[in-house]
């Protein structure tokens, strides 16, 4: 079935450094992406999102391209905060056969340090 | 507007009990699925819903089940409970897959 795999980490960095969470995805078609972030103590909060091969997803800093050649959609940020310090997953479409859900990847823990 | 709300936070039961937790969607959103988070099987996609049919499920043995209500509310349910289900449970909500999941804070589920 479709599945997601990604560095787990944790990936510790300093305040400013850029960040590179690697994701590469296995699934039949061109599935939409996505990746989602979960700060300590809550669940998880929509990052950003590419539904067709070749688009760029940002939000707050953070970008991913959709790559179909090499099968990834990896995270970057090119100046991290302290306040980036989470658990990201990378996730696609379930492969069920049915029409809504999500793969997740095992996650990556950032750690940021001042 | 509010967001995802699941009940309860906490839970502890004992094993060979059954728990049922609810999840109350964002209003307008049909599509309701629910999660389990572990810290070895990591997130696990349980089940997901759209106006009150099942249409999609993981693999999960038949103990744990679901149903979602007209007003889109949805509960899960896990029967004969064992140690492994200890997990956060997590239920997200959504008008469509490509608009993305809000999801809620979680139940946090202990079973001794």
């Amino acid at each position: 079935g479709d599945s997601v795999t990604q560095m787990e980490g944790p990936v510790t960095l300093s305040e400013e450094a850029f960040l590179t969470i690697n994701c590469t995805y296995t699934a039949t078609g061109y599935p939409s992406l996505f990746w989602y972030v979960q700060y300590p103590g809550e669940g998880l909060q929509l990052l950003l999102k590419a539904t067709k091969a070749d688009d760029k997803g940002s939000n707050k800093g953070f970008e991913a391209t959709y790559r179909k050649e090499t099968t990834s959609f990896h995270l970057e940020k090119g100046s991290v905060q302290v306040s980036d310090s989470a658990v990201y997953f990378c996730a696609l479409p379930y492969s069920g056969g049915g029409a809504d859900g999500l793969t997740f990847g095992k996650g990556t823990h950032l750690i940021i340090q001042p | 507007k509010a967001g995802v709300t699941q009940t309860p936070r906490y839970l502890i039961k004992t094993r060979g009990q059954q728990v049922t937790l609810s999840c109350s969607p964002i209003s307008g959103h049909r599509s309701v699925s629910w999660y389990q988070q572990t810290p070895g099987q990591g997130l696990q996609f349980l089940f997901e819903y759209f106006s009150e049919t099942q249409r999609n499920k993981g693999n999960f043995p038949g103990r744990f089940s679901g149903r979602q209500f007209s007003n889109s509310r949805s509960e899960m349910n896990v029967s004969t409970l064992e140690l492994g289900d200890s997990a956060l449970y997590l239920c997200a909500s959504s008008t469509g897959l490509n608009y993305g999941y809000t999801f809620g804070s979680g139940t946090r589920l202990t079973v001794v």
